[in-house]
């Protein structure tokens, strides 16, 4: 399919693992965002990339979050030493451009729900 | 503070019931806000793009308005099928983060 792509779908980890949350956005997307929803909450904006360039990272809840996009297209998001609060649904979306030139649509992925126990 | 707020948290209809769903925000310089629906287990999927104060926009039984303080998303005659999570969203100026409210949860029943 031609839409953005998330995995694992579920991730269950023990409290100090380290994880890796993984996305495949929309072929030629300039823009990439991570978002974190708690159940009943609406997403909470973790990180922006504009190609390979993160220009927006303050939403990243602390040094243990870490995200890349080497090469401009697929972006890892990795959390050390995972806590109980981290459990969540971690959103990916994709938009085609870049998001300081125009509002654009933000295309989403299933999300990867993370427990951690 | 930039904040979006959205009520009800939650709304039951009966079929054919219309109604409304507010997305109440407070963001300097608006410049634009986005409706996205939201069913079990996905991602939030576009509906939506308002730019300005007096704009309107439908798509089958839904329609979105835009004022100066707030939107709203009104269902015409829903179907059980409209039963989702309603979320409204607006970038914040100066940065590129995306400010969503918690959203709307619809149930309409047969």
């Amino acid at each position: 399919g031609a839409g953005v792509s998330q995995s694992p779908r579920y991730k269950v980890a023990k409290r100090g693992q380290d994880v890796a949350l993984r996305c495949d956005p929309i072929s030629g997307h300039v823009s990439l965002f991570w978002y974190q929803q708690a159940l009943g909450q609406g997403p909470e904006f973790l990180t922006y990339f504009q190609n390979e360039a993160q220009l927006d990272k303050s939403g990243l809840p602390s040094d243990r979050f870490f995200a890349e996009r080497p090469e401009g297209s697929v972006s890892t998001l990795k959390i050390q030493r995972t806590q109980q609060e981290d459990s969540a649904v971690y959103l990916c979306a994709s938009s085609l451009l870049g998001s300081g030139r125009a509002l654009d649509i933000q295309y989403f992925g299933a999300g990867t729900r993370l427990s951690v126990l | 503070e930039d904040q979006v707020t959205q009520s009800p948290e939650a709304l039951r209809l009966q079929e054919g019931e219309s109604s409304s769903l507010n997305c109440s925000y407070t963001v300097s310089g608006l410049r634009g806000l986005f409706w996205y629906r939201q069913d079990p287990g996905k991602g939030p999927e576009f509906l939506f793009t308002l730019y300005s104060a007096g704009e309107e926009k439908e798509k089958e039984r839904l329609k979105a308005t835009l004022t100066k303080k707030e939107s709203f998303l009104h269902i015409t005659a829903p179907k059980p099928e409209d039963s989702a999570t309603y979320l409204c969203a607006v970038p914040t100026s100066g940065t590129y983060k995306y400010i969503f409210g918690t959203g709307t949860r619809l149930k309409v029943l047969a």
